[in-house]
């Protein structure tokens, strides 16, 4: 079983709508968690921490559920530069990273 | 200009010869990190460093090298260059173990005829 998994999409919404993205992971020890965004030949920079409680950021919203180890992105009201590859990302407390392959979204008009 | 740079930026070489990508970050961060990333692959860890003269091996360290003599320093050697080493190569640094925001440079595009 693969560490961080996720659906590659790509997920093609309009303008306005709401998208979800869904990560699993394997490691039942990992301590902390987060979303990536990288555009398109760019370098991937963090989105925002996924902390236990839940957590907003303006028109994004992350989940994480220990018991069934998933991680989850919403997005309202997406806008076109919401376009991007979305990196679910997992730290298992040491000293590294683990990303996912990540998830495409593309915004239309 | 203060951040995380790379270069080259693009690089062609051909099989068998030893290519230096550079890396150089300017926050004093205590890590640095080289990745590839590939198609189908995502992201992957080649060799990190905890300290100065601190490295350790990522998920796919074969055929590179890494060396870290100053903090802002840190140089990934391709020591015979093959073809399935072609790749994007991501540096990346961050301030201390754990910590989830990691920086990256803007990747160095190697291709291996």
């Amino acid at each position: 079983r693969k560490e961080v998994e996720q659906d590659p999409g790509p997920f093609n919404v309009p303008e306005g709508a709401t998208v979800a993205f869904n990560c699993t992971y394997s490691n039942s020890a990992s301590q902390s968690f987060f979303w990536y965004r990288q555009d398109c030949r760019k370098e991937p920079k963090l989105l925002m921490s996924v902390y236990s409680s839940g957590n907003e950021d303006g028109r994004f919203t992350a989940q994480l559920n220990r018991a069934s180890q998933y991680i989850s992105l919403l997005i309202r009201d997406s806008k076109l530069s919401d376009s991007a590859t979305y990196l679910c990302v997992v730290d298992s407390g040491y000293s590294t990273l683990t990303f996912g392959k990540g998830t495409m979204l593309l915004v239309s008009p | 200009d203060a951040g995380i740079t790379q270069s080259p930026r693009y690089k062609i070489t051909e099989t068998g010869r030893q290519v230096t990508l550079m890396c150089h970050q300017t926050w004093s961060h205590s890590y640095m990190f080289w990745y590839r990333q590939d198609l189908g692959h995502g992201l992957r860890l080649i060799y990190y460093s905890a300290a100065a003269d601190i490295t350790d091996k990522g998920e796919v360290p074969d055929g590179y090298v890494v060396s870290r003599s100053k903090t802002e320093n840190f140089p990934l050697t391709l020591e015979s260059a093959t073809r399935s080493q072609t790749s994007v190569y991501f540096c990346a640094s961050s301030a201390g173990k754990g910590n989830g925001e990691q920086y990256f440079g803007p990747g160095t595009r190697l291709t291996v005829t």
